[in-house]
């Protein structure tokens, strides 16, 4: 069936270094979501990306959606300790908002 | 409420004990999902409302999960007989409508000893 895989899976680095993380589908998506989740917390929503080959920051973070809208990336500039978490990029399933998560993507920051 | 809110936090059962886990969700959303996370996993759907309507619960391990949202607002997950692979977080979200962010609760997190 439909999945996006992501990777890495882990990722450790070090404070001001940075970060990307990439997810990709085998089918073509209509849009893709991203959600952070702390440790210990709930996954909040970051950014939703619709058109092909948009590109949209928010500080330091910059999301991509490729043009064939089958892969996305996060980019983190500069990393921060309060950049530590797991980030997701699920499918939506059926039009319906129904997301499917993967195992994300683990970012550890060693200050 | 600002945010989805989920009662209780934290809930301990004894095996084969019945739970009912709440979710209030922002006021006038239409979507409403429950998802199941174990430990260093990602959230896995389990059932979606549309108002009061459940659209979706292919996700619902087994016929001891049910869940309600009878008057389109608040939702009950209940699960009767619980077994220790119930143990998890639930987290319940919502959604103004189709296709747009979706908001989670904290969750509760159920342990079945």
């Amino acid at each position: 069936g439909q999945q996006v895989m992501q990777i890495p899976q882990y990722q450790h680095v070090q404070e001001g270094e940075d970060f990307t993380t990439y997810c990709n589908s085998s089918t073509t998506l209509s849009n893709i979501q991203w959600y952070k989740q702390r440790p210990g917390g709930h996954p909040v929503f970051l950014i939703q990306l619709v058109k092909s080959g948009e590109v949209k920051k928010q500080k330091r973070l910059t999301f991509q959606f490729g043009e064939a809208k089958k892969n996305s990336s996060l980019h983190i500039t500069a990393t921060q300790t309060t950049d530590v978490g797991t980030y997701f990029c699920p499918l939506e399933v059926n039009q319906g908002g129904k997301l499917i998560f993967g195992q994300g993507t683990e970012l550890s920051v060693k200050p | 409420g600002a945010g989805v809110s989920q009662s209780p936090r934290y809930k301990v059962a004894k095996r084969g004990q019945d739970v009912a886990l709440r979710c209030d969700p922002i006021s006038g959303h239409v979507s409403l999902f429950w998802y199941q996370q174990a430990l260093g996993q990602g959230p896995e759907f389990l059932t979606y409302f549309q108002n009061e309507a459940q659209l979706d619960k292919s996700g619902l391990p087994s016929d001891r999960f049910f869940a309600e949202r009878p008057e389109g607002s608040v939702s009950t997950l209940k699960i009767q007989r619980t077994q220790q692979e119930d143990s998890a977080v639930y987290l319940c979200a919502s959604s103004l409508k189709e296709n747009t962010e979706a908001f989670f609760g904290q969750g509760t997190r159920l342990t079945v000893v």
